[in-house]
């Protein structure tokens, strides 16, 4: 049972404009998201998180909204930029907890 | 240069065969977990360690096992009950025993069974 879900499998944007990966979750006991940044045969590399106190989390050209109430978060990267193409998974977790919960991933790609 | 490697990025393995997978990180982490990566699924936990000699079941250990006899080292062997070994293999640790912003992966390995 997929308790982190990823609906978009694929994304394409024109570079300079904004992109939006969007991420829902099942578990209402998560506290914490990410969201990971994965180039082919590589591991993923962390980007942004957030903690359910909050709504927002800004680090650059990236924007982390959490919709608690909705049970739904999303990554805005703006403005986007060729070398953002890449699969971009969103996590979650309980405070306490070992594991991490992964989504499918989304794949976005940005053309020059 | 502090990270996690993993050896080898490929391998291949015969039907019926062990195979161990190498994980090794100089960041001075306690936790270290293994995931699996299938196509069109997220990362699925297969055992995690907080601390040496110490380790866990994630949600899919059955086939596969660990050890951790030292704080930089946490090898995984897919044995031959692993029905389906065939998957992207990721390796990350934590300073905290936390999964959170301080876990780091490794490139992975791709195991494939022919």
């Amino acid at each position: 049972d997929q308790q982190v879900k990823q609906n978009s499998p694929s994304l394409s944007v024109q570079e300079g404009r904004i992109s939006i990966l969007n991420c829902d979750y099942t578990n209402s006991m998560f506290d914490y998201f990410l969201w990971y940044k994965k180039y082919p045969a590589e591991g993923p590399t962390f980007l942004i998180s957030i903690s359910s106190i909050k709504d927002k989390n800004e680090d650059g050209r990236f924007t982390v909204f959490l919709n608690k109430s909705a049970k739904h978060l999303s990554l805005h990267i703006v403005p986007s930029q060729p070398g953002d193409s890449a699969v971009y998974f969103c996590a979650a977790s309980e405070t306490g907890a070992n594991n991490l919960f992964f989504g499918t991933g989304t794949r976005l790609t940005v053309i020059p | 240069d502090g990270g996690i490697t993993q050896s080898p990025k490929y391998l291949f393995r015969k039907e019926g065969q062990n195979v161990t997978l190498s994980c090794e990180q100089n960041l001075n982490h306690d936790a270290m977990y293994w995931y699996r990566q299938d196509p069109g699924q997220g990362l699925r936990l297969i055992y995690y360690s907080q601390i040496v000699n110490d380790f866990q079941k994630g949600d899919i250990a059955e086939g596969y096992s660990v050890s951790r006899e030292k704080k930089e080292s946490f090898p995984l062997t897919v044995t031959s009950a692993q029905k389906n070994p065939t998957a992207f293999y990721l390796c990350a640790s934590s300073r905290d025993r936390k999964m959170n912003t301080e876990a780091f992966f490794g490139q992975g390995t791709r195991l494939t069974v022919v």
